[in-house]
């Protein structure tokens, strides 16, 4: 079975510019989660997909960050503009929804300078 | 969220038993405890999760308090692939991972 896909792996920009990650998650898995993880700091979640739905975005900045899951599969999650404390590794997890087990990916590294 | 309670760091040696401690006094009744380990340069991984009995699998052993106010996970033979940062996390019904800081374990060879 084929894990969480992101890419790209790695990102440097400049602030204020503008940045796209995207997710492919496991094949059937109806709960999709976007986290941050700033070094040396467990992931935060940023936003939870049920479906195309969102759940849960209270975490979100919403003044830059913005995500969508079209049609229920692949998701994307943008930052724009980017800030300085924005550096951190962007990890996409899905889950098949009803239970609690989280699959992740290997993350994004953003570096902004 | 509820709230756990892990060491910074811990250190074992290699084919040794680790006992990783979590602490977790606020848990209510429907929380379940999860546990997730990162590798260096990775995402988390699931190991185990439990909500009142003791749990294993072929990665490790979950031991839960009989007042459910801590556990332990238990790597029963630690390898060096083994070294990562170990989460222990309470989840309800929400499917939502609030991770700490976790325990760094260190295996020496």
């Amino acid at each position: 079975e084929a894990g969480v896909a992101q890419s790209p792996r790695y990102k440097i920009i400049e602030k204020r510019q503008s940045v796209a990650f995207w997710c492919n998650p496991i094949s059937g898995h109806a709960t999709l989660y976007w986290y941050q993880q700033i070094l040396g700091q467990g992931p935060k979640l940023l936003i939870q997909f049920q479906n195309n739905g969102v759940v849960d975005d209270s975490q979100l900045p919403k003044d830059r960050f913005s995500a969508e899951r079209l049609k229920g599969v692949d998701s994307t999650l943008k930052i724009q503009p980017a800030k300085l404390e924005d550096s951190a590794v962007y990890l996409c997890a899905s889950s098949p929804g009803g239970g609690h087990t989280q699959y992740f990916g290997p993350g994004t590294r953003l570096t902004v300078l | 969220d509820a709230k756990t309670t892990q060491p910074n760091s811990m250190e074992s040696n290699e084919e040794e038993p680790v006992h990783l401690p979590c602490n977790h006094s606020t848990i209510s009744g429907t929380d379940y405890i999860h546990w997730y380990r990162q590798l260096p340069s990775q995402g988390p991984e699931y190991v185990i999760h439990g909500l009142t009995s003791n749990v294993n699998n072929r990665m490790a052993s979950l031991a839960i308090a009989e007042d459910r106010k801590s556990s332990t996970l238990i790597l029963h033979r630690a390898t060096l692939r083994d070294a990562a940062v170990y989460y222990c996390i309470l989840s309800g019904g929400a499917q939502k991972l609030v991770f700490g800081q976790g325990t760094r374990l260190t295996i020496n060879p």
